[in-house]
């Protein structure tokens, strides 16, 4: 039962443009939700993260924005550039209960940036 | 201050052996979670401990287990081996468990082949 999705498993963007990475979840008891960026053989790096009481996040280059009644959330980055070609991960968690330290992740989706 | 340390960074075993990873957190931070990444499972929530005690676990079987010692390092065993344990081993700190506090951070994990 996989309660995070990513449906998208490759994406490929120009640099300059914007990229737009999105995630699903069906478990109505998630309230934190995070991005998280990896490199082949390291471990995942934390982007930006969003609470359930927001529907947008900002951080420079990157925006997450939360939609609670699809259950929807999307990672934009502009403008796109070649470092980002990364894996990007969305994850959430519970964080009102005991289980805040369990995150369910997506599987992940490949972003490329061309030049 | 020094990241997440994992040790070993790659690791070959047999089927049927055992083998046990480590995992040294931040500095202060007292909750070490640790995930299971194989392709296209993404990452897969293994057990968290937090002083000393397993306060979450996820849905691995009983060869996967873990402790926590009195200075916060972790350490995760797997028994018995099989083939599809082969996976990157990711171990993640924070100061309380919950990601909220920014504090949750990845290690650069332990791939391990079993052959």
């Amino acid at each position: 039962d996989q309660q995070v999705k990513q449906n998208s498993p490759s994406l490929s963007v120009q640099e300059g443009r914007i990229s737009i990475l999105n995630c699903d979840y069906t478990n109505s008891m998630f309230d934190y939700f995070l991005w998280y960026k990896k490199y082949p053989a390291e471990g995942p790096t934390f982007l930006i993260s969003i609470s359930s009481i927001k529907d947008k996040n900002e951080d420079g280059r990157f925006t997450v924005f939360l939609n609670k009644s699809a259950k929807h959330l999307s990672l934009h980055i502009v403008p796109s550039q070649p470092g980002d070609s990364a894996v990007y991960f969305c994850a959430a968690s519970d964080v009102r209960t005991g289980t805040a330290s369990k995150l369910t992740f997506g599987t992940g989706t490949r972003l490329q940036v061309t030049l | 201050k020094a990241g997440v340390t994992q040790t070993p960074r790659y690791l070959i075993k047999t089927r049927g052996q055992q083998v046990t990873l480590s995992c040294s957190p931040i500095s202060g931070h007292r909750s070490v979670s640790w995930y299971q990444q194989t392709p296209g499972q993404g990452l897969q929530f293994l057990f968290e401990y937090f002083s000393e005690t397993q306060r979450n676990k996820g849905n691995f079987p009983g060869r996967f287990s873990g402790r926590q010692f009195s200075n916060s390092r972790s350490e995760m065993n797997v028994s018995t081996l099989e083939l599809g344990d082969s996976a990157l081993y990711l171990c993640a700190s924070s100061l309380e468990g919950s990601p909220s506090n920014y504090g949750y951070t990845f290690g650069s994990g332990t791939r391990l082949t079993v052959v």
